[in-house]
């Protein structure tokens, strides 16, 4: 069964502190994973597209990374509006979420 | 370039009642997905259309949820009879052609009493 498991859960970073978000998975026959960003009371907002291990990309502070098992989204000097919850998918047989990380930058 | 649309935004029933959503996906994209979403979990996909036909309906419960694509553009969702567990946010997201990023509407809120 495909699994998706992102840590931590919640993370709370101050103005320009720099971390990542991690998303592991267990899939037959990866064919794609998936960056979102969802605010309250609204639906996911695509972010990026990983296909093959090795790839990067990257848009204003957020980059995305991809190995055989597992993505990174790293956030350098976030921002207040950074705060948002952040989906990965990952797309093998089926299209899998996982449940998240709740993003808080404070002043 | 207009989004997914989605509507109603709000929906309050009892229990055994039933209800519908709808869906306009971006012009264009073959793929649709409908997804439930329970208060601080990701997105689960119900049931996923490519074109008029299902892709993937594995985790639809089928005994009280339907869903169709008439045409290969809109979308209903509909839950007949409703149980208090049914309480979610109902997401409909489209994509060009699967294995294409998803595009997401802003979803319609069911409260079930």
């Amino acid at each position: 069964e495909d699994q998706v498991t992102q840590s931590p859960e919640a993370l709370r970073l101050q103005e320009g502190e720099s971390s990542s978000l991690n998303c592991s998975y267990t899939v037959s026959g990866l064919r794609g994973l998936f960056w979102y960003r969802q605010d309250p009371g609204k639906g996911p907002e695509f972010l990026f597209t990983l296909y093959s291990a090795g790839e990067e990309k990257e848009k204003e502070r957020l980059k995305a990374t991809l190995t055989k098992k597992e993505s990174f989204l790293h956030i350098t000097a976030p921002k207040p509006e950074d705060s948002a919850t952040y989906l990965c998918a990952v797309r093998a047989s089926k299209l899998t979420f996982g449940t998240g990380t709740r993003l808080q930058v404070t002043l | 370039e207009a989004g997914v649309a989605q509507s109603p935004r709000y929906k309050i029933i009892e229990k055994r009642q039933s209800v519908a959503f709808w869906c306009n996906p971006i012009s264009g994209h073959a793929t649709l997905y409908w997804y439930q979403q329970i208060l601080g979990q990701g997105p689960k996909l119900l049931i996923q259309f490519q074109n008029n036909g299902v892709v993937d309906d594995s985790q639809l419960p089928k005994d009280r949820f339907s869903a169709e694509r008439l045409k290969g553009v809109d979308s209903t969702l509909k839950i007949q009879p409703a149980k208090l567990e049914d309480s979610a946010v109902y997401l409909c997201a489209s994509s060009l052609n699967l294995d294409f990023e998803q595009f997401f509407g802003p979803g319609t809120r069911l409260t079930v009493l």
